[in-house]
């Protein structure tokens, strides 16, 4: 059975750091890609970060850019995600997710980080 | 990046009604291998999106033959031929031709 199992979210003031964590389990995990979408309350969905499987080749939303660092572990099947110099706009529930197992894709059920002071 | 654009924003519906959605893209999502990249999701209150079709027409595992998608290039839909009290939830298009994956702004589908 697969799952992802996020863990890391919590309140940061402006300005302030935090670290994702995704717990990966059911699927060769070295082989895909692996994304993290979020979405801000009462709002849509917004992807935020790819990595790539064996290459570790990343990928990042503009609003990101620059502020975020997606990085893989494939020996213990997690992925990260690093928000630095976060925003009020940056406040959402963030996913991990490998859409791409078709005739499936999976989702964790969420890690919410709010911004505020 | 690709813009999708859905359509209707609300969908009133009564149970055993049929039900359609539509997504337009900024860009064809047909790839030579002949597989349209746009996938089908539900967001039901308070869970993570559940993939419904893939590849633009493609049942994903466990949902129900009620759900069904078509549309090529540039042009989707989604039907559902009757609707269910279960099925209320925010439906999305997304787009997977790009690494920069893009949604649809979201149809919320409730009950009259």
């Amino acid at each position: 059975e697969v799952q992802l199992l996020e863990s890391g979210g919590g309140l940061v003031q402006p300005g302030g750091s935090l670290r994702l964590s995704c717990a990966a389990s059911g699927f060769p995990f070295s082989n895909y890609a692996m994304t993290w979408v979020r979405q801000a309350p009462g709002k849509g969905l917004e992807w935020v970060s790819t990595i790539r499987g064996r290459t570790g080749e990343t990928h990042y939303a503009d609003s990101v850019k620059g502020r975020f660092t997606i990085s893989r572990d494939n020996s213990n099947s997690t992925v990260s995600l690093q928000m630095n110099s976060l925003r009020a706009e940056d406040t959402a529930v963030y996913y991990c997710t490998n859409p791409y197992l078709y005739p499936a894709a999976y989702w964790g059920l969420g890690a919410l980080v709010t911004v505020s002071s | 990046d690709i813009v999708l654009t859905q359509s209707p924003l609300s969908l009133p519906v009564t149970p055993g009604e049929p039900a359609s959605i539509s997504c337009r893209s900024s860009q064809s999502l047909l790839q030579s291998n002949g597989y349209n990249y746009l996938d089908w999701y539900v967001q039901k209150p308070g869970q993570s999106p559940q993939l419904l079709i893939y590849w633009a027409s493609h049942r994903a595992s466990g949902v129900p033959d009620r759900f069904s998608g078509s549309g090529s290039g540039t042009d989707f839909s989604l039907k559902i031929t009757r609707v269910e009290a279960e099925d209320v939830g925010v439906y999305y298009c997304m787009q997977t031709v790009q690494t920069a994956l893009t949604f649809g702004g979201g149809t919320k589908v409730e009950i009259k």
